[in-house]
């Protein structure tokens, strides 16, 4: 199975200021084919269900703020909030889709300082 | 709007079977796969497997081969996640996710997720 890394596994931030996630996979998430990179993000907000961030490299899902932002190529990919607001707490995954038994990153939890 | 409502919390004993139910409503079932992921006290997200609607093909991860099925039943639009020989460390909140267009979707909407906990 494709392992991916994620760094770090927690994220104090103040409101207002630039954060970023890194993921690396194991093997090229790059699809030969399509030329797309199958690495979507995710987060999961207290008492809530995950919902879908980022997809397909660097697409935001509907509704998602522009602050949010993916990119990345290969196997090393970063997730960036421009400026973090208060209601981004939550854990944030990585997951590759390109290989049929997908895999998530160990989650990194941001917190607000 | 896409909806996945999950069955409710289930107490099991070790060596025993749970099966969670996930309705989806609000697109067409038969269009695009399910798929089931955990989430463990003090763990990260988990994918278990996923299944295609249409024709009910299955890709489980191998940490769970043997012990799990999933199915669906395009009458009702419901999808089920069966997980057999229930041990300790199989208790966790499970989550079903709609998946997006094409071979490997996105998991585009998610279930409020079912509490399973086993305990003896």
């Amino acid at each position: 199975d494709i392992v991916m890394t994620q760094t770090p596994l927690s994220l104090p931030v103040t409101p207002g200021e630039p954060a970023s996630i890194s993921c690396k996979s194991s093997q090229s998430l790059l699809h030969s084919g399509t030329g797309n990179i199958y690495l979507d993000w995710y987060v999961q907000k207290p008492g809530q269900s995950p919902q879908l961030l980022i997809f397909t490299l660097s697409i935001r899902a509907s509704g998602v703020p522009d602050r949010f932002s993916g990119s990345g190529s290969g196997t090393d990919f970063t997730l960036t909030i421009s400026r973090v607001e208060p209601e981004d707490v939550g854990v944030y995954y990585c997951m590759q889709r390109l290989f049929p038994a997908y895999t998530f990153g160990q989650g990194t939890k941001l917190e607000i300082k | 709007q896409v909806q996945l409502v999950q069955s409710g919390a289930e107490v099991k004993k070790p060596g025993a079977s749970v099966k969670v139910s996930c309705k989806t409503s609000g697109y067409t079932f038969s269009s695009y796969g399910i798929t089931w992921v955990r989430l463990a006290p003090g763990q990260g997200l988990e994918w278990m497997g996923w299944i295609t609607a249409f024709n009910s093909n299955t890709n489980y991860a191998q940490k769970f081969q043997g012990r799990v099925t999933m199915t669906t039943d395009q009458s009702t639009g419901t999808a089920y996640m069966e997980l057999r020989s229930l041990k300790f460390d199989d208790t966790a909140i499970y989550y079903c996710a709609k998946l997006g267009p094409g071979a490997l979707g996105s998991l585009e909407s998610w279930g409020q997720g079912s509490l399973v906990t086993v305990s003896s």
